[in-house]
């Protein structure tokens, strides 16, 4: 079947804008993970979905960064007054019920935001 | 805090070489451990997992093994090839509260030429 999608695959934007960055996890995971890369780094942990709810967003860097998943599927990434600093490639990834802690996440192609 | 650890940096090997990449961690409370390869300006894509009960996990060229006690993986890859060339991630999986979360290291840059 098919596998964690994002759109839009890259992004550019001005400083002070708003973004939104979307994720389809694959079809029956419930769980869905958010995480940022920047360059010549490794993912750091945003924000943990299991079903609807957040269960954890202790990852987010600050209140303009926002998540939403209403139905349990698709999520999506909302960044508010972007900054320079926010450029990254923004990772999703998803895995069966979570928590277990044996569930293997499956990641997306990610989405490289870049704010000029 | 877990934080986990990759050495080397980066690896230029000529291809037909056995190689080894190196994770280490400092909490041996994990789930599991997972090592990716991440192609330049693409996602993850999953190697291996090794559940914390286990010591190591076989795919094709591929050996990862773990050490939970020591805070400690290590990827095997036999008979490198040009087409190995990629980051290679490790991360472990930790359980805080609610939460089922991957702490990454920095990646080891992995260049096989021919």
């Amino acid at each position: 079947g098919a596998g964690v999608s994002q759109t839009p695959s890259n992004k550019v934007t001005e400083k002070g804008k708003y973004v939104e960055l979307r994720c389809d996890p694959i079809s029956g995971h419930t769980a869905l993970y958010w995480y940022r890369q920047s360059l010549g780094q490794g993912p750091e942990f945003l924000i943990y979905f299991q079903g609807t709810g957040a269960a954890d967003d202790s990852g987010l860097p600050n209140d303009r960064f926002f998540a939403v998943r209403p139905e349990g599927s698709v999520s999506t990434l909302k960044i508010q007054r972007t900054e320079r600093g926010d450029s990254a490639v923004y990772l999703c990834a998803s895995s069966l019920s979570s928590p277990a802690g044996h569930n293997e996440q499956f990641f997306g192609p990610g989405t490289r935001l870049t704010v000029l | 805090k877990q934080e986990v650890t990759q050495i080397p940096a980066a690896l230029s090997v000529p291809e037909g070489e056995n190689l080894v990449l190196n994770c280490s961690f400092t909490d041996s409370a994990i789930y599991n451990l997972q090592w990716f390869r991440q192609d330049p300006g693409k996602g993850l894509t999953s190697l291996l997992l090794i559940q914390s009960s286990q010591r190591e996990q076989t795919s094709g060229r591929l050996n990862a093994s773990l050490d939970k006690s020591s805070g400690r993986s290590t990827l095997y890859i036999a008979a490198s090839q040009p087409g190995d060339s990629a980051t290679y991630l490790c991360a472990v999986s930790v359980h805080y509260i609610d939460t089922d979360k991957l702490i990454f290291g920095t990646g080891t840059r992995l260049q096989v030429f021919p």
